[in-house]
């Protein structure tokens, strides 16, 4: 699976958007870009993920570039209930593949 | 619907002494399944996945074992304990029937924190 490079850490304020940025710039054509968050004391939640297409469902919008190498989450109004470690991963869509998390990116929603 | 069961929640033993973590998921069929461990403020670190009963792939050397003795089972085991097995232990499965979230999204576990003193 390709690596991924997202920032240690980024404050936003409470009721604005959130935008997280990562790059993959090493991502095969049949990988995938998915994202997780995990709040404090809780196991990962699976958020969103696209190929190449930008996604959208009551949690985020996904933004992919045309290249593809890198990506956007957008979290469009965010919460203090937000305030999580976000992880970018790219892997393929296939049964038997490992999931690899890096260090993700620590998000702080202020009031 | 599926749902994953992990247990215990919570575990202080001591140093030297055995361990046993189980995992369960129901609603599915022939998961992928993955122990995951935290250490505190770090990362997660992939240990163990298996694509079917008996078939365990170990990422890391370490002091632990994974069995998967039924289809929706996944156990992770120590014989003796280490200080550095500490850590917040995360069972996930993925789906391999197809969906936009049955396959190919892991869905965690509460996770089992693990104290060795």
């Amino acid at each position: 699976d390709a690596k991924t490079t997202q920032p240690t850490s980024m404050d936003c304020a409470e009721g604005r958007a959130a935008n997280l940025p990562c790059n993959h710039s090493t991502i095969s054509g049949n990988e995938y870009v998915y994202w997780y968050r995990q709040i404090h004391s809780q196991g990962p939640q699976y958020i969103i993920h696209g190929l190449k297409n930008n996604e959208t469902n009551e949690m985020a919008s996904l933004i992919i570039t045309e290249d593809r190498k890198s990506s956007t989450l957008i979290l469009p109004h965010a919460t203090l209930r937000d305030t999580a470690v976000y992880y970018c991963i790219v892997s393929v869509k296939a049964a038997g593949n490992k999931l690899t998390f890096g260090g993700g990116t620590r998000v702080l929603v202020k009031p | 619907s599926q749902t994953i069961h992990q247990w215990p929640a919570t575990l202080v033993q001591p140093v030297g002494s055995p361990l046993s973590l189980e995992c369960t998921v129901e609603g599915t069929s022939n998961p992928n399944l993955y122990w995951y461990r935290q250490a505190a403020g770090r990362g997660l670190q992939l240990l163990f996945y298996s694509v079917g009963i008996g078939q365990i792939s170990s990422e890391v050397p370490q002091n632990l074992s994974a069995s998967r003795p039924q289809d929706r089972q996944f156990i992770l085991s120590s014989k003796k304990l280490l200080l550095s097995d500490s850590g917040f232990y995360l069972c996930a499965w993925r789906g391999t029937s197809g969906g936009a979230l049955g396959a190919n999204v892991l869905t965690f576990g509460a996770g089992s924190r693990l104290t060795v003193l």
